[in-house]
């Protein structure tokens, strides 16, 4: 399967300890997105990487809140001091730049990690 | 913050008959698209459409996009059951590359 793959599928975790999630993109991407999304709404924008650079980090990327995409390959999200707010779904997407001018730049996420904050 | 909202928050309809939701928006966009999601999974994205465009269809789905009064709408004719789902705009804020804007999603459950 060739899609957007993210480990673990749920993670509990009690409230302080620390998470990290993965995010492997579709292989020729180079843009990676991380978004959030609580019960009953959409997904959130959270971070953008294009390559190995950050780009672009949402106001709802707290200081608790790191992402790190080392080679322009896959990616990690990491929670410091997990808080019962944080318990959310974790999304992460791909995509690569279309080749008209302002690009199609469909993203094409993965199934999603499923944080439990106890 | 979101951008789109989508209308209705949820419908209902049985199976063969068609399914309209709407998405409206509030900045000029590069384009937008629709995804849909079951009960707890990631997205799949179904179509996108350019704002240069007015319609597009794909299969069983027409989306209109009128970039005057920005807004969306999508079409699913002759629904089944596994079309039940969530289904969101999103744009992209005139900028090609960056953060998808999500609205709250319409949930339609279709039966048999």
């Amino acid at each position: 399967d060739t899609g957007v793959s993210q480990d673990p599928r749920h993670k509990i975790t009690k409230r302080g300890q620390n998470v990290t999630f993965r995010c492997d993109p579709i292989s020729e991407h180079n843009r990676l997105y991380w978004y959030r999304q609580t019960l009953g709404q959409g997904p959130e924008f959270l971070t953008y990487f294009q390559n190995e650079a950050q780009l672009e980090k949402s106001r709802l990327l707290s200081d608790r809140f790191s992402a790190e995409r080392p080679k322009g390959s896959f990616s990690t999200l990491e929670i410091q001091r997990t808080e019962q707010g944080d318990s959310a779904m974790y999304l992460c997407a791909s995509s690569s730049p279309g080749v008209l001018a302002g690009g199609t730049d469909t993203q094409y996420f993965g199934p999603g990690t499923r944080l439990t904050v106890l | 913050s979101q951008q789109g909202e989508e209308d209705p928050q949820a419908l209902s309809i049985q199976e063969g008959e068609n399914a309209t939701m709407n998405c409206s928006y509030k900045t000029s966009i590069n384009n937008l698209q629709w995804y849909r999601q079951n009960s707890g999974r990631g997205l799949v994205h179904l179509i996108l459409i350019r704002s240069n465009e007015r319609e597009k269809h794909s299969g069983r789905l027409r989306v209109t996009l009128d970039t005057s009064k920005k807004s969306s709408s999508l079409l699913i004719t002759a629904s089944r059951a596994a079309d039940t789902a969530s289904y969101f705009c999103a744009t992209d804020a005139n900028q090609a590359g960056t953060a998808l804007i999500f609205g709250k999603g319409t949930t339609l459950s279709v039966s048999s």
